[in-house]
């Protein structure tokens, strides 16, 4: 089946900086990219996500980028501020069109 | 009001008990999933239904039973909760296979 990995597990930046967070995913099938972000006390939350025919997506200070070769996909958040500060999930849908998630980063960012 | 709660938001409890976690949605989505998170392993699927008469196991179902009682219901019940148990447990719902999932606030759980 289809494993997501997911780094680095924790990352610390200060504010206005930018932060990075990369997944590798196993199936080539897997054509969905979705990233989610979990604050304290609250569930995840979708924040941007990608599909296997775009290359790159941008959200305001948010982007997501894609290699479908080498099988990995990257978050990038530039500009970064005290409320970026939380748990990053990245996940790819498999074949059986369920998602399979990374075991998260946890992104803190120092005033 | 949230398009997705669940209920109880904590509980403690003992091994040994049966537990019932609970799901609601107002978003009128036919798919539900069950989700465990444990630090350092994300999010493990545990079952998941795609109307009310079809229910699918997941990655980590031993243990765990489901009840899709409505479209907008969907129940997860530990018939004798054990320790490993211990986890923040996350309902979802989704339009179709094809685009994201909405997660509700989790229900925290500690098997004693």
């Amino acid at each position: 089946g289809e494993n997501v990995e997911q780094h680095p597990s924790t990352l610390s930046v200060q504010e206005g900086d930018s932060a990075v967070i990369k997944c590798t995913y196993s199936d080539s099938a897997s054509n969905y990219f979705p990233w989610y972000k979990q604050e304290l006390g609250k569930g995840p939350q979708l924040i941007i996500d990608i599909r296997s025919n775009v290359g790159e997506k941008k959200d305001q200070r948010i982007a997501v980028t894609l290699n479908k070769t080498a099988k990995h996909f990257s978050l990038h958040i530039t500009e970064t501020q005290p409320e970026d500060s939380a748990v990053y999930f990245c996940a790819s849908r498999d074949y059986g069109q369920n998602f399979v998630f990374g075991p998260g980063t946890r992104l803190s960012v120092l005033p | 009001d949230a398009d997705v709660t669940q209920t109880p938001r904590n509980r403690i409890t003992k091994t040994g008990k049966r537990i019932m976690l609970e799901c609601s949605q107002t978003k009128g989505h036919d798919r539900m999933y069950w989700y465990r998170q444990d630090p350092g392993l994300g999010l493990r699927l545990i079952y998941y239904s795609f109307d009310v008469k079809d229910i699918n196991k997941g990655e980590i179902s031993d243990g765990y039973s489901v009840s899709r009682q409505a479209q907008a219901k969907f129940s997860l019940s530990l018939e004798s909760a054990i320790p490993n148990q211990t986890a923040l447990y996350f309902c979802a719902t989704s339009v179709d296979g094809l685009n994201e999932q909405f997660f509700g606030p989790g229900t925290r759980l500690t098997v004693l």
